[in-house]
């Protein structure tokens, strides 16, 4: 079965530099989720999109913005890194919520961020 | 943490024994789900119970939620050695336009060859 797909997988920037991390749902899954993992710690929620509109915010810094195209993927662009952005950084989608329904999340494999 | 605290924070034990993780949250949730972690890896989804459930089975998994405490634990039957993970369980709350997963402590956990 298709996953999820998040695009690069590695990425090496240097500090002030910009990235752009890319993620492609599970085929009908209209929603998408952006987490972040830092080193030895869980996953903390960014943003997330359902019909190209963004549906709801966590811990996202300004510096980050993202979007969600007509196909349904997603891009986090990351501006002025810094050396504190360096994680994991994951993609989940799921068929949108809804009251009285349960969907898991289906994550990617992440993106590992390195900035020095 | 906003999620509450996971029981232990590391766990180690031998192949063949059962493992078991707690979690505790604070706030109202539509389910509560747990992951799996290889180390630097990805997350793997492994069970799902709705609020409304008090025990769920998946294979050697048993969890189960306890809606006035606020907790659930996971079970891990006949443990093998690619059972070592992190193990985080989350919990899921939608109030329309908002919803996302609010992740708790991992639990580590060793099994011992």
């Amino acid at each position: 079965a298709a996953g999820v797909i998040q695009s690069p997988r590695h990425l090496i920037k240097e500090k002030r530099e910009t990235a752009t991390l890319k993620c492609y749902p599970i085929p009908r899954h209209d929603t998408v989720y952006w987490y972040q993992q830092g080193p030895g710690q869980d996953p903390q929620f960014l943003i997330s999109f359902y019909e190209k509109m963004q549906s709801d915010k966590g811990s996202i810094p300004d510096r980050f913005s993202a979007q969600q195209f007509s196909d349904y993927h997603s891009e986090l662009n990351m501006s002025s890194l810094e050396l504190g952005d360096s994680a994991l950084y994951f993609c989940a989608s799921s068929p949108r919520p809804r009251t009285g329904m349960s969907y898991e999340q289906y994550f990617g494999p992440g993106t590992r961020l390195t900035v020095t | 943490s906003q999620q509450g605290e996971e029981d232990p924070q590391a766990l180690s034990i031998q192949e063949g024994e059962n493992a078991t993780m707690n979690c505790s949250y604070k706030t109202s949730i539509n389910n509560l789900q747990w992951y799996r972690q290889n180390s630097g890896r990805g997350l793997v989804h492994l069970i799902l119970i709705r609020s409304n459930e008090r025990e769920k089975h998946s294979g050697r998994l048993r969890v189960t939620l306890d809606t006035s405490k606020k907790s659930s634990s996971l079970l891990i039957t006949a443990s093998r050695a690619a059972d070592t993970a992190s193990y985080f369980c989350a919990t899921f709350f939608y109030t329309g336009a908002n919803s996302k997963l609010t992740f708790g402590k991992g639990i580590t956990l060793s099994v011992r060859p």
